[in-house]
This record gives structure tokens, sequence and C-alpha cells, in this order.
């Protein structure tokens, strides 16, 4: 199975600060990683598919790159709405795996 | 407007069983495949199990935590996806969540807004 690593578990930030988080999978995903956003009792939302492909109707500041193993989150200007939980999606092989969550927190 | 709602969430007893259901509407549900995601209180996600569309005979895939006591179903006439849960475990204690997979890609796009299932004696 592909264990999915992201860091850092959690973080303090700053209305307006760039953010990044990382997400690292145990063997080669090629661009089969998603990123999700998710609020306090709420249903996470699609944020990014394909490592760095933006979802229909998410804003600009949301970026996502890598390939192969390695792959970040990036939040160009943090905002109050983005203060959230986020997670990493590996979806090349069965089963599909969730990294553990990064809580981005004021 | 694509939406997906579940039902069927509840209490239940430890080695009981419940059922499902995730009612779609806003999309040609046959085509698509369709996955289960939970997440047990204050915890990360986990997914949970995969049906393939008709095109792809309905075949399943299930979380090695699941296999053989959670069954995936679907009634493509009644545009519903259901996950019968079986030999239930404080353990399985969750929200439950439909997701509508994207093909080509096999990424996500929607969600529903998940069922409780509660375990417990």
């Amino acid at each position: 199975d592909i264990q999915m690593t992201q860091s850092p578990s959690s973080l303090s930030a700053s209305v307006g600060d760039r953010v990044t988080i990382t997400c690292r999978a145990s063997q080669d995903i090629s661009n089969c990683l998603a990123w999700f956003q998710q609020k306090p009792g709420k249903a996470p939302k699609s944020l990014i598919y394909a490592a760095s492909n933006l979802q229909s109707g998410v804003p600009s500041k949301f970026s996502g790159s890598g390939s192969g193993t390695d792959f970040t989150l990036t939040i160009s200007s943090l905002q109050p709405e983005d203060f959230a939980t986020y997670y990493c999606q590996q979806y090349k092989h069965y089963p599909l795996s969730f990294g553990g969550g990064t809580k981005v927190e004021i | 407007e694509v939406q997906l709602v579940e039902s069927g969430g509840g209490l239940v007893q430890p080695g009981g069983s419940l059922r499902l259901s995730c009612a779609v509407s806003g999309f040609t549900f046959s085509d698509h495949y369709m996955d289960w995601v939970r997440q047990a209180p204050g915890k990360g996600l986990e997914w949970v199990g995969r049906s393939r569309n008709k095109a792809n005979r309905y075949t399943t895939e299930y979380a090695a935590s699941v296999k053989g006591r959670f069954t995936i179903s679907r009634d493509d006439s009644k545009n519903s996806l259901y996950l019968q849960m079986d030999s239930l475990k404080t353990e399985d204690t969750a929200v439950y969540y439909c997701v509508r997979v994207i093909i080509p890609g096999y990424h996500y796009v929607y969600w529903g807004q998940g069922t409780l299932v509660t375990v417990s004696s």
C-alpha cells in the first residue's frame, strides 16, 4: 500500500502569508495526486487534481506542483477563509490513500 | 447541479448492520464510478471502496479494513449508491461520504454532505 506523508501536521500563519504544504508518497504515483480543503463540520472540497490542475471555481491563489513522490500545495496569500485542514490523496493505486492532514491555523 | 445526498446513518451496536444510501442527481449516474470515503471523529480521511460503472460491470474495490464486511452496490435506475455494512466494529464509527469519480482521470470533484454512523453499545 502507498503511504502518504504530509508535513507539517499543523502550522500557524497570518493573513497575507505564503503557505506551502508538502506531501510525500511512499512510491511513485506519477501525477495522480489531489488536494482537498476541509472546514470543521463540512465535507471536503476538491482543490487540485493531477498534481497541478485547479478545480473549476477554485481561486488561483492555490497552486500545486510535483510528480513522482514529492508534491506541494501553495497558498500564495492566505486569507481568513483559507484557515482549514488540507489533505492530499493519491489515486494511482488501490487502495487509494490520503495524507494525515495539515491544519492551517491563525 | 450535481447533488449527492447520503442517508441511513445512525447508532448501531457492535456486530450489527447498517445500510447507507447515496442519492445522486445532476449527472448520468450509470456512466460514473462512485466511491465511499469515511472520517472518524477528529481524524483524517479514509477511502472505503469503489463501485465501477456499468461499462466495467459494476466491479468493486475495498479497503482492507472493510473487505469482507462491507458491500458496495448501486441501482442505476434509482440513481443510487449503497453501502451495506455488516459485522460493525466500534472503529467503523465515522462520517461516511459518497464521492463521484471523474472519468477520465479518476479524481474527485463532488462530495456528499456525509452521514454519521456511530457503533456503540
